[in-house]
């Protein structure tokens, strides 16, 4: 069975402060990883998937397969980033797993 | 295009009863998937249906059932209601199989209350 955990249920840091928010997996196969966003108010969305390898508003995340990690960074924190972020893994069994998610604040 | 949208955006209902919630999916996508959220919980999968068969099931008793229409649209079905069935449902379309790294669409969810 698989499994995402995001250790930080809470992440508060300054306007252009670094930022980094951690999910951990467990799954036998290969994982197709994603972070999903949700704002104030808004529909969960897509923020990025592993394979695209792509930044988007300045977030990255690389999987480590080693520690079974996909951390999302972002090296300047901005206030609009204020949001709950979610790790998602799916398989190709057909399944979605999602993290409990991380409520990260950005203060002014 | 509106995005996903699900209906009724809120319902109560009472122990035993029996509920059902609808999602269209956007236009064009093949693959529809529903989610139990508890509050302070992550999205918790239910059942992803492709092509109006179920392709994926989740950690759900048989109490929770879905289908999916020719149109795509989606029912889910949840018989003989626990207290513990009070939760946002999320209903997500994506363009094919879920499992070949395709973004999930979320609708706005239906907030079920079960007293």
């Amino acid at each position: 069975a698989q499994r995402v955990t995001q250790p930080e249920k809470l992440l508060s840091v300054f306007k252009g402060a670094p930022v980094e928010l951690k999910c951990n997996y467990s799954y036998s196969g290969s994982p197709e990883l994603f972070w999903y966003v949700q704002y104030s108010r808004q529909r969960l969305q897509l923020l990025l998937r592993h394979i695209s390898r792509e930044s988007i508003k300045g977030f990255t995340a690389d999987l480590n397969k080693g520690e079974t990690s996909f951390h999302l960074k972002k090296p300047f924190a901005q206030e609009e980033d204020s949001a709950m972020y979610y790790c998602a893994l799916n398989t190709n069994a057909g399944k979605s797993t999602f993290g409990d998610g991380t409520t990260l604040t950005v203060k002014p | 295009d509106a995005g996903v949208t699900q209906s009724p955006t809120h319902l109560i209902k009472t122990r035993g009863q029996h509920v059902t919630l609808r999602c269209s999916p956007i236009s064009g996508h093949k693959s529809v998937s529903w989610y139990q959220q508890v509050l302070g919980q992550g999205p918790q999968f239910i059942f992803q249906y492709y092509e109006k068969e179920e392709r994926g099931r989740g950690n759900f008793p048989d109490r929770f059932s879905a289908r999916q229409f020719p149109n795509y649209s989606s029912e889910l079905n949840v018989n003989a209601l626990l207290l513990g069935d009070s939760a946002l449902y999320l209903c997500a379309s994506s363009l094919d199989y879920l499992g070949r790294w395709n973004e999930q669409f979320f609708g706005p969810g239906t907030r079920l209350t079960v007293l």
